[in-house]
């Protein structure tokens, strides 16, 4: 139990193109999301987190209008990378915690490439 | 705010043998929760095992264990008996207060030699 499903896994989009990020929650409720970003070799940085019905909260030196993140359901939170340039490839994973768990569940990951 | 600092960037380990990962930790807060993931080249975030700072016990997950020194402010993985599918990155994450973000530490590449 307690699985998020992250689509898409890799993505290769051109600069100044938008992608569409998804990660649903499928066997429970999601309230607050958070979307985390991966450089290779290098830790999760948390970007911003999503409460179900109102506004992301975005880290400090993130963009929120260039990071868009929709928290519509209790089960489904999107991140959308606009205009995304080659400095935004990266790796995005979301996660989430189950309710009466401890272990934060993570997506299988995203990796954007932009060229 | 919390920080996290894994010192060892790398570290390998015969197959069977065991293995510490080292964790230590900085916050003020009196409650809060500490977690270790594996990470393998695929990406996805395995959650491995979980202590709360209140907990007594040092926590246990099958092949996993984390020695809890709460004074030293330290919570290491310990990996019995390595097998050569435990190779990958392992982050320690804190969290505070509960139910909030994890802040990872620079995590550790394991490989297990055969």
């Amino acid at each position: 139990g307690a699985v998020v499903s992250q689509h898409p896994s890799w993505v290769i989009c051109k600069s100044g193109t938008s992608v569409k990020i998804e990660c649903r929650s499928l066997d429970f409720q999601a309230t607050t999301m958070f979307w985390y970003r991966q450089f290779p070799k290098q830790s999760l940085m948390l970007m911003a987190t999503s409460n179900e019905g109102s506004k992301a909260t975005y880290e400090q030196g993130v963009e929120k209008d260039k990071f868009l993140i929709n928290h519509a359901s209790l089960t489904l939170s999107t991140l959308t990378v606009t205009s995304a340039h080659p400095e935004d490839s990266s790796f995005y994973i979301c996660s989430a915690l189950p309710t009466g768990k401890y272990g934060y569940t993570f997506g299988s990951g995203t990796r954007l490439t932009v060229v | 705010a919390q920080k996290i600092t894994q010192t060892q960037p790398g570290m390998f380990v015969q197959e069977k043998e065991a293995v510490t990962l080292d964790c230590t930790y900085d916050t003020s807060d009196p409650s809060y929760g500490l977690f270790w993931y594996k990470q393998p080249s695929s990406g996805e975030m395995i959650f491995l095992i979980y202590q709360g700072s209140y907990d007594q016990q040092n926590a246990t997950e099958g092949r996993y264990s984390l020695n809890f020194q709460k004074a030293r402010k330290s919570a290491n993985l310990v990996i019995s008996a390595s097998q050569l599918g435990d190779s990958a990155m392992y982050f320690c994450a804190i969290q505070r207060p509960s139910g909030s973000r994890l802040t990872f530490g620079e995590g550790t590449q394991l490989t297990v030699n055969p």
